[in-house]
């Protein structure tokens, strides 16, 4: 099984620099994934790791450390349409097939 | 617009109703997911299907049936459901295997149960 730990909520500035802590505890690690869900929409992906270090993708980037069971999402230059909830997802294998278990969500309200 | 599209988006039933959600994804994806969300606690996989093949049953209650008839389609079937049943519903889906696959999700089924 999989134990996923975020915080439950964030508060940060338009135009600040936020970070979204990830923990997990897997058996079978096969990469971690980060959503959005904008309140009432569906998750949209954002990120993808499974090897460790740095992924920048514009404003969003994404770190991983396998062996800490460790991740982070990290937002710059904030805007306020950032607002939103983040999903930490980790794969594993499982019967031959991947499966993804998500983590309860940090929810970011962007403030003026 | 993901390429996955659910129906109903919005559904009230009563506890002795029987209905059906529908899932159809555009992507030439053969994976699909079910999931629930209810407040404050995490999105919780209820099915997985492989090339029309169920995967993965994680403890679901009978009174939720899925069905995939094609790897393009996926249903929910509803029969007797409970209040604490009342939830948003996700359709997903993603290939199977590669190095990425990440999840296309639909708009969500949003169920209320009487």
């Amino acid at each position: 099984g999989q134990n996923i730990d975020q915080p439950t909520e964030m508060t940060a500035t338009e135009g600040a620099i936020v970070q979204i802590n990830c923990t997990y505890q897997t058996s079978g690690f096969n990469g971690l994934f980060w959503y959005q869900q904008h309140a009432g929409e569906a998750p949209t992906f954002l990120s993808y790791n499974v090897l460790d270090g740095l992924e920048e993708k514009g404003r969003f980037s994404s770190f991983l450390s396998r062996s800490k069971g460790y991740s982070y999402l990290l937002l710059k230059e904030l805007q306020m349409k950032d607002s939103a909830s983040y999903l930490c997802a980790v794969r594993e294998f499982a019967g031959g097939y991947q499966k993804v278990t998500f983590g309860t969500g940090t929810k970011l309200q962007v403030i003026p | 617009e993901t390429g996955v599209t659910q129906t109903p988006r919005h559904l009230v039933m009563g506890m002795t109703n029987k209905k059906s959600l529908k899932c159809e994804q555009h992507l030439g994806h053969n994976a699909m997911y079910w999931y629930k969300q209810s407040a404050k606690k995490p999105l919780e996989l209820m099915f997985v299907y492989n090339f029309k093949e169920q995967t993965e049953n994680n403890s679901v209650p009978s009174r939720f049936s899925p069905e995939c008839p094609n790897s393009s389609h996926l249903f929910l079937h509803l029969h007797t459901l409970q209040p604490e049943d009342s939830a948003l519903y996700l359709c997903a889906s993603s290939h199977p295997s590669g190095a990425n696959n990440e999840q296309f999700f639909g708009p969500g089924t949003r169920l209320t149960v009487l």
